[in-house]
């Protein structure tokens, strides 16, 4: 069965903390996103990687980061977590590449809190 | 600048026909279209995709006009189980660029 994890559910970090969302996938799937969901808002691109050692910015990337070390791990890093960064996180994967088909697996969300 | 439209909400009986639109404005040439359910405090979940005409799986069918500027989700015989919000999801035409819908929260009554 398909699998995205992600490292916590819930997270509570401070004005300014560096703040680490791991995501590993099972898959062996090329394509790795980060969104982040808002109330009103819906999902929202952050970054995206369609390879290890490649991302690309996707609509909102200000204020983050990512890394992508080995194929099943794409990494989510706020440098300085601000209040408005507080957020649902969620990383999905997806096979094919970058022009690869939309289906995406999601992971269950972290629900971080920037206080 | 891409832009996607979903009714926000809608509510349906048990046992009903729902249809859903995802208006979509600029599309990608040659990409598909797809669906996804999200219940609270899950990632969404993949329904359905299709690139033109009609498609059908053992949960819903997908409709998608000629000129591709929209799609509509249908969903048979809803049940309360299917409670949930549905986003559609494409890639926008030139810039390649991922865009989900506005998302449409379904209420279904018993």
């Amino acid at each position: 069965d398909v699998k995205v994890t992600q490292s916590s559910r819930y997270l509570v970090k401070r004005t300014g903390e560096k703040v680490f969302l791991e995501c590993v996938q099972d898959m062996d799937h090329e394509n790795m996103f980060w969104y982040r969901q808002d109330p009103g808002l819906g999902l929202r691109l952050i970054y995206f990687s369609y390879d290890v050692k490649m991302k690309e910015k996707g609509d909102i990337p200000e204020g983050y980061s990512v890394s992508r070390e080995k194929k099943e791990r794409f990494s989510l890093i706020l440098e300085s977590a601000s209040t408005n960064q507080t957020s649902m996180y969620l990383c999905a994967s997806s096979s094919g590449g970058v022009q690869g088909p939309l289906e995406q697996y999601f992971g269950p969300g972290t629900r971080l809190t920037v206080t | 600048l891409a832009k996607t439209t979903q009714p926000i909400s809608m509510d349906s009986y048990e046992g009903q026909e729902v249809n859903i639109t995802c208006s979509h404005n600029n599309i990608a040439t040659n990409d598909y279209i797809t669906w996804y359910q999200q219940f609270p405090s899950q990632g969404p979940r993949f329904i359905i995709q299709g690139y033109k005409t009609k498609v059908t799986n053992e949960v819903a069918s997908l409709f998608i006009p000629a000129d591709r500027k929209s799609s509509t989700l249908s969903l048979p015989r809803v049940s309360l189980s299917d409670t949930a919000v549905y986003y559609c999801l494409y890639r926008g035409f030139g810039n390649e660029k991922l865009t989900f819908g506005t998302g449409t929260r379904l209420t279904i009554i018993p």
